[in-house]
Formats: structure tokens, sequence, C-alpha cells
């Protein structure tokens, strides 16, 4: 039972232009999220957090959008760049529980 | 800093071996987890240790699989016997503390593939 969704499997976008991944969950205790991003043949390795009780966090190109009402959050990369070319998973977790649920992961390509 | 490490990087063994996979936490951590990684299911918790102690391992699938923790530097993930469809990337991680918005940091992962 998947409690977290990314949807789309994989983003192509132009350097310079804007990737949007999206990641939908299902359970409503869930007020901890965040995006992990993975080269291949590394670990995954933290991008940006946010919690519920902010809708929007920001952190250089990178910004996390929360929609609880919607259960969606969403990460904005701008301007993306060729190294941002990666998977990219959305994680969450219920307060003060240690049991991260992820999704499968967004294969973002970012094309010269 | 040294990060989460993690030994063999990759492992080809024949079914019915056993497999031994090592974790060095990064220090100070408190907290250590175990994930594997499949195509099928991808990333899942399969047992969490808090300052050594296992207070999770609902995910571990099976008796085959045992992992034990004898201090604060050090954790192994045992699979024995090995199956083919134990294939998979086992990640090591580490967090301060288990309580949320502790960031989770993960090794590079050990590559097993079961023949």
């Amino acid at each position: 039972d998947q409690q977290v969704k990314q949807n789309s499997p994989s983003l192509s976008v132009q350097e310079g232009r804007i990737s949007i991944l999206n990641c939908d969950y299902t359970n409503s205790m869930f007020d901890y999220f965040l995006w992990y991003k993975k080269y291949p043949a590394e670990g995954p390795t933290f991008l940006i957090s946010i919690s519920s009780i902010k809708d929007k966090n920001e952190d250089g190109r990178f910004t996390v959008f929360l929609n609880k009402s919607a259960k969606h959050l969403s990460l904005h990369i701008v301007p993306s760049q060729p190294g941002d070319s990666a998977v990219y998973f959305c994680a969450a977790s219920p307060s003060n529980d240690y049991k991260l649920s992820f999704g499968a992961g967004t294969t973002v390509t970012v094309r010269a | 800093d040294a990060g989460v490490i993690q030994s063999p990087r990759h492992e080809v063994t024949e079914m019915g071996q056993e497999v031994t996979l090592r974790c060095k936490p990064i220090s100070g951590h408190n907290s250590l987890f175990w994930y594997r990684q499949t195509m099928m299911r991808g990333l899942e918790l399969l047992i969490y240790f808090n300052n050594n102690v296992p207070i999770d391992d609902s995910g571990m699938p099976e008796d085959r699989f045992s992992a034990k923790m004898p201090n604060a530097s050090f954790s192994t993930l045992k699979i024995q016997p090995s199956e083919p469809r134990d294939s998979a990337v086992y990640f090591c991680a580490s967090s301060l503390s288990y309580l949320s918005g502790n960031t989770i940091y993960f090794g590079e992962g050990s590559w097993l593939t079961v023949v």
C-alpha cells in the first residue's frame, strides 16, 4: 500500500527552465515531508524538507510547496541545471515517528 | 566529515550462501536504519535501531534476515541462506534521533546479486 505516490516516473526539461516534481500522499497523519536526490550508484541525499505548519520552503534554486488539504506537495527547481539530472524521491512521516515512507521516485533529465 | 560507510559496495553470491552487509553510522548519531531498494517495492525500511537497540524489525522480510548493532559505530545485516529474490540495493542510514525533523543520512549502498 503506497502511502506516498510519485505518479510521474520521469521528467525531461531543458537547461535553464523550471522542473516541477509532484508527490501525493494518503496518510493524514503525515506532517513532515522531505525530498531526497539520488545519483546512480550513490545513496539518496537529503535535499529539502517542509513541516506541515508551513506551505512553502525555499533553499536556493529549490522550493517545496505543501498543500495539506489536497495532500499534495511539489518540488520546483529553478533554473534547472545539468547536474540536477538524478532520481528524486519524495518522503513523509508522522510527527515523532522515525518511519519515512518513500515514493517510487521521479527521474529528472536536464537537457543542455 | 565521514558519512555513513557501507561495505561491501558490491556482492555477488550463490543462492544458499550467507551474506553479511556492514555499516558504520555517522559518529554521534543515535538512530540507524537499514533500507532495501528494489524495482518492485522502491525504498522500504527493514529495521530501525535506537541507541543500539532494535526498535522495529517489522520490515524484515523473513527469518532469513537478521540485523545486529553491537555498538554505536557498527551494524550488520545478515541474510542466511540467500535467495535470488534478495537481490537488491541495501542502504544503511543514520540520524541524530528517531524524531521526525531529523534528517536521515544514507550510505552509498551495498549492491547484492544472488545467482
